[in-house]
């Protein structure tokens, strides 16, 4: 069965950078294109990256264009976000999640993981 | 990149019918027909509820349908139960190439 297991999250200064992993199993990690999701404690969810299902496409949220950086590795099956400069109002559970091949939803989540940006 | 814009919260009682609306521009929502629903319990993950504007995945009860007038898409539960107490959120494609999320609905279960 499809799995996705994000870790990395924890708590880390303003101005700090964190990166975070999704490791993926149970599908063909290589065919599909894949997205990071963030959720503020008690807030809504806001998107936050695309990268194509090789590497060679990748978009960002405004909200972390030039501080984000997402990226793969197809050998391993894991997805990675790397985040730096991070501000407090990046404190969030961050979730990975995978667009099946060809189509715009998310159709299968991981079960996230919080970074909170504090001093 | 502006949030879609759904109501805060919506209510019904069990068997009723509730409807849930996600109003966006031509740059998303009316622009394409890559509307989905998520539906997120406290403490989980979401969950696909509807994709492409109104198709249900494998699994999804058929108490869940979907639409799409102009720039506002819908979802509507319909025999509302008990277990379907949750937040609910639609999300579009856009012409940047990115995603957007609405601001998520409450709903209540009387």
């Amino acid at each position: 069965q499809v799995q996705l297991v994000e870790s990395g999250g924890g708590v880390v200064q303003p101005g700090r950078s964190l990166r975070l992993s999704c490791a993926a199993s149970g599908f063909t990690f290589s065919g599909c294109s894949m997205h990071w999701v963030r959720q503020a404690p008690g807030k809504g969810l806001q998107w936050v990256a695309f990268i194509s299902y090789d590497g060679s496409n990748k978009y960002y949220a405004d909200s972390v264009k030039g501080r984000f950086t997402i990226s793969r590795d197809n050998s391993k099956s894991t997805l990675y976000l790397q985040m730096n400069s991070l501000r407090a109002e990046d404190t969030a559970v961050y979730y990975c999640a995978r667009n099946p091949n060809t189509k715009f939803e998310f159709d299968y989540w991981g079960q996230g993981t919080l970074v909170t940006v504090s001093s | 990149q502006s949030a879609l814009t759904q109501p805060a919260s919506v209510s019904g009682s069990p068997g009723q019918s509730i409807t849930i609306s996600c109003t966006g521009t031509s740059s998303d929502v009316g622009g394409y027909n890559y509307v989905s629903w998520y539906q997120q319990h406290p403490g989980k993950a979401p969950k696909v509820m509807i994709y492409d504007v109104s198709n249900r995945p494998s699994g999804v009860s058929n108490r869940f349908s979907g639409s799409k007038s102009g720039n506002t898409a819908s979802l509507t539960i319909s025999g509302l139960q008990a277990e379907d107490e949750a937040d609910y959120y639609c999300s579009s494609y856009t012409s940047s190439s990115t995603w957007v999320f609405g601001g998520g609905t409450k709903l209540t279960v009387l």
